[in-house]
């Protein structure tokens, strides 16, 4: 079974650009979260979707965060314009229940640096 | 093997019971979390440490570098601390972060 993959691995842009990342869970979760991780600080929790639906997005951090996972299957988190603060690793875990026994697989991760 | 291993995998206990969910990992880290899932939710971040022990309400870190090894305990359990604890290690020089599978806690009344 394929893990939770994220694309690209890395991402270099100019401040006020456009960046979309790319998640894709595990096949048959309906859940999917989305985590940044700001360098040598906590992981901080942006949103959970259960198949298409925004179950939760009280992390995202402003209006120039749009997330999204039409057809319940992939999920992009797009920043536009990206601003110096969004620097950091984007991490997607997906989990098939949402009960206390399912498990958050997470995805390598994407490393975004605006410059 | 997994970088990083939890146990116990599954845990009951009763309230007011001390708890203790135990962390080893296997490479150079700078850093480590202790992270909190409820049912259906995201996750928390409870603590991040590199060294010590740190404490928050009812809840206390501790990590030892040289043994590679971090316990998160909980003192006089509630049913409301049922969750997954989940372990997570920043690698040495590199910002990838590796995640254990997570501890299963149900404390019952």
């Amino acid at each position: 079974e394929a893990g939770v993959t994220q694309f690209p691995s890395h991402s270099v842009i100019e401040k006020g650009q456009t960046v979309t990342l790319r998640c894709d869970p595990i096949s048959g979760h309906d859940n999917l979260y989305w985590y940044r991780r700001v360098m040598g600080k906590e992981i901080k929790f942006l949103l959970h979707f259960v198949k298409e639906s925004k179950q939760d997005e009280s992390g995202m951090p402003n209006n120039r965060f749009l997330a999204e996972r039409t057809g319940g299957t992939y999920s992009t988190l797009k920043v536009q314009p990206a601003e110096l603060e969004d620097s950091g690793v984007y991490f997607c875990a997906s989990s098939r229940l949402a009960t206390l026994t399912d498990t958050q697989y997470f995805g390598p991760g994407t490393r975004l640096t605006v410059l | 093997k997994n970088e990083v291993e939890q146990s116990p995998q599954n845990l009951t206990a009763q309230e007011g019971e001390f708890i203790t969910i135990n962390c080893s990992y296997s490479v150079g880290i700078s850093a480590l979390h202790w992270l909190q899932q409820h049912p259906g939710g995201g996750i928390v971040s409870l603590f991040m440490l590199s060294s010590g022990k740190k404490k928050h309400g009812r809840l206390i870190a501790t990590i030892n570098i040289q043994e590679k090894h971090s316990s998160l305990h909980i003192t006089a359990s509630h049913p409301r601390d049922s969750a997954v604890y989940i372990c997570a290690v920043d690698m040495d020089n590199t910002d990838k972060l590796i995640f254990g599978t997570g501890t299963r806690l149900q404390v019952f009344p």
